[in-house]
């Protein structure tokens, strides 16, 4: 059975600190990994990955992949009150619309 | 920028009444989805259509139902709600095709149903 796992279940950091959000998958013919952050409101679009080492980047978030270990990660560096969000990972399997989501990492950051 | 809307931030319901959640896109999107948020189970796919008036069911169909009269409109059914659909419910769009299709998110409806 297709499955994402994603670690720590909830973290709480202190603004300034730098945080590694974790993705594991176990799926049948993997195309991509997606990330999105969710606040009070839509989860928005983080990043796509589909090849292996190439890193994402955005501000101070970023993201690496590593096929081969079947997982990926999610920096957030010099972290903000305003990064408090439950993040997610899903993963797209070939041929297929159908996205399979971890149960996401909800994150804290206190002032 | 995408924008997908969803009728309803909040909505209370009564057990066994019929609850139409509605899902509008604007970027003539060719597939829609209709999740179920729920603490510790992460999103669960209910239903998705690729196309007007196709529709496929996802992991967690049972209770629900879906129509798709319109492209850019998804309506999931709940036929007679019972407490165990209180829930958050989120709709999402991608367009069509296998290649980059990354689904875009409305803001969600909470459901409760006493």
């Amino acid at each position: 059975e297709d499955k994402v796992v994603q670690s720590p279940l909830s973290l709480v950091v202190h603004e300034g600190d730098t945080v590694t959000l974790n993705c594991s998958y176990e799926v049948t013919n993997f195309r991509s990994l997606l990330w999105y952050k969710q606040e009070k409101k839509a989860p928005t679009f983080l990043f796509m990955l589909t090849s292996s080492g190439i890193e994402k980047k955005s501000g101070r978030l970023s993201s690496i992949l590593d096929k081969k270990e079947l997982f990926s990660i999610l920096n957030i560096t010099a972290t903000q009150t305003g990064d408090s969000a439950i993040y997610l990972c899903a993963v797209i399997p070939s041929g297929t619309y159908k996205y399979i989501f971890g149960t996401g990492t909800r994150l804290k950051v206190l002032a | 920028d995408v924008k997908v809307t969803q009728s309803s931030r909040y909505l209370v319901k009564r057990t066994g009444e019929k609850v139409f959640l509605e899902c509008v896109q604007d970027m003539d999107h060719e597939n829609m989805f209709w999740y179920r948020q729920d603490p510790g189970l992460g999103l669960r796919l209910i239903y998705f259509s690729y196309d007007v008036k196709m529709k496929e069911k996802g992991d967690i169909p049972e209770g629900y139902s879906v129509s798709r009269e319109k492209k850019e409109r998804f309506s999931l059914i709940l036929e007679s709600a019972s407490t165990n659909q209180t829930s958050m419910y989120l709709c999402a769009s991608s367009r069509g095709g296998l290649v980059k299709n990354i689904q875009y998110f409305g803001a969600g409806t909470r459901l409760s149903v006493l």
